[in-house]
């Protein structure tokens, strides 16, 4: 089945150290986004990318970094420099960024403890 | 920034009822998107409309837009207490030469037995 597979669901950290969202998507998707959820509010663009070897820092890019090295595959480091990076994290896609419709996976939790 | 702002936050209704969301916006859009999130998952997408639409449907959903007034209303009718979820609206931002989709706060619906 097409999807976006993110990884881990759960994760812990302690304060000081880097961590690593995985995000895959078999949808042969060019565009991908990382979005940031705090309790009860919307989301909040992270970083995106239209392209292999390309990507754009949205609204919140601080503390955080990624790459894209291959179409499928666009990881998350939430740094040490990020102040408060306990928040449900969003990985979607989406054939580019013009034409709408993001498809999206089923998020990490991430606690700092 | 948070482009959208839904409004109500929260809105609690009985089975059978209609329930309807709006969503305002700041700047110039090319589409505007409806999105559905069950508590601690991924986004899913309802529907799409474009800036040159005033009005679409998809089974229960109907969603409208304004462009003159920044504005666009998702109604839900006969709601079912599966309709539970947070709604949100999405515009596409241009961007430096990208379009990025943001995301406005949500709407949290409770449809009642």
């Amino acid at each position: 089945d097409g999807g976006i597979t993110q990884s881990p669901k759960y994760l812990f950290r302690k304060e000081g150290q880097n961590v690593t969202l995985s995000c895959e998507q078999n949808l042969n998707h060019d565009a991908m986004y990382w979005y940031r959820q705090d309790p009860g509010q919307g989301l909040r663009l992270i970083y995106y990318s239209q392209i292999v070897n390309d990507f754009q820092k949205g609204d919140i890019a601080e503390g955080y970094s990624v790459s894209r090295e291959k179409k499928e595959s666009f990881p998350l480091t939430v740094t040490s420099a990020q102040k408060n990076p306990t928040a449900f994290y969003l990985c979607a896609s989406s054939w580019n960024t013009y034409t709408g419709e993001l498809f999206f996976g089923e998020g990490s939790r991430l606690t700092v403890l | 920034s948070q482009q959208g702002e839904e409004d109500p936050q929260a809105l609690s209704i009985q089975e059978g009822e209609n329930a309807t969301m709006n969503c305002s916006y700041k700047t110039s859009i090319n589409n505007l998107q409806w999105y559905r999130q069950n508590s601690g998952r991924g986004l899913v997408h309802l529907i799409l409309i474009r800036s040159n639409e005033r009005e679409k449907h998809s089974g229960r959903l109907r969603v409208t837009l304004d462009t003159s007034k920044k504005s666009s209303s998702l109604l839900i009718t006969a709601s079912r207490a599966a309709d539970t979820a947070s709604y949100f609206c999405a515009t596409d931002q241009a961007s430096g030469g990208y379009q990025k989709v943001t995301f406005g706060t949500g709407t949290k619906l409770q449809v009642i037995p």
